[in-house]
């Protein structure tokens, strides 16, 4: 079975600072994507990143970068120069064609 | 409208109602899906619909009933839902040809069942 695990629960950062979150999976699949997605208090779930399984280069998209490590089933998430617009869920999903499977989510709050 | 869009946004029914939720994408894409996002657990898919056939159930009870008329709509049609039913409820699309993937998601529906 296909499984995604983020083990922080709940984060915090200073604005300006760094904060990684973290994401292990589990999957059968040989052609998969992995997703970090945001979901703010008003509850819109929006793509943050995503990275091919193919690929060995990390996604970058401005402030946000994934450090992926494939042999580990790691996927872990960056975000530099917190914002306050940042505090949010996030989840973390990974799955191929017709199907995505979501990590538990991290909280994370950003302090002035 | 643009992305996708549920209606209504908020939902109070008793356990004997009969209610439908609707989605609708304006994205072109050819793939819809159902999730259940309860407080504190992993977002539950509950129906995959791709080129408007149903591709995956995932053993949801049938007091849920999915209906995808055209790559554009998805309805979710509810009837003697359960209290523990009660939850928010997210649809998707996506388009599952060439590369993406990624799920674009609307802002749900909050369901409360009496």
């Amino acid at each position: 079975a296909q499984t995604v695990t983020q083990s922080q629960p709940e984060m915090s950062v200073q604005e300006a600072e760094t904060v990684t979150l973290s994401c292990t999976y589990d999957t059968s699949e040989s052609d998969y994507y992995l997703f970090w997605y945001k979901q703010p208090p008003s509850r819109q779930m929006i793509l943050v990143i995503r990275q091919e399984a193919y690929k060995q280069q990390n996604a970058t998209e401005n402030r946000f970068s994934v450090n992926f490590q494939k042999a580990a089933k790691s996927f872990s998430l960056k975000i530099s120069d917190s914002q306050l617009g940042d505090a949010a869920m996030y989840f973390c999903a990974s799955g191929g064609y017709n199907k995505l499977i979501f990590g538990a989510g991290t909280r994370l709050a950003v302090h002035p | 409208e643009t992305g996708v869009t549920q209606t209504p946004r908020h939902l109070v029914m008793g356990m004997t109602n009969k209610k439908s939720l609707k989605c609708e994408q304006h994205l072109g894409h050819n793939a819809m899906y159902w999730y259940k996002q309860s407080a504190k657990k992993p977002l539950e898919l509950m129906f995959v619909y791709s080129l408007e056939e149903r591709v995956e159930n995932n053993s949801v009870p049938s007091r849920f009933s999915p209906e995808c008329p055209n790559s554009s709509h998805l309805f979710l049609h509810l009837h003697t839902l359960q209290p523990e039913d009660s939850a928010l409820y997210l649809c998707a699309s996506s388009q599952n040809s060439g590369g993406g993937r990624e799920q674009f998601f609307g802002p749900g529906t909050r369901l409360t069942v009496l």
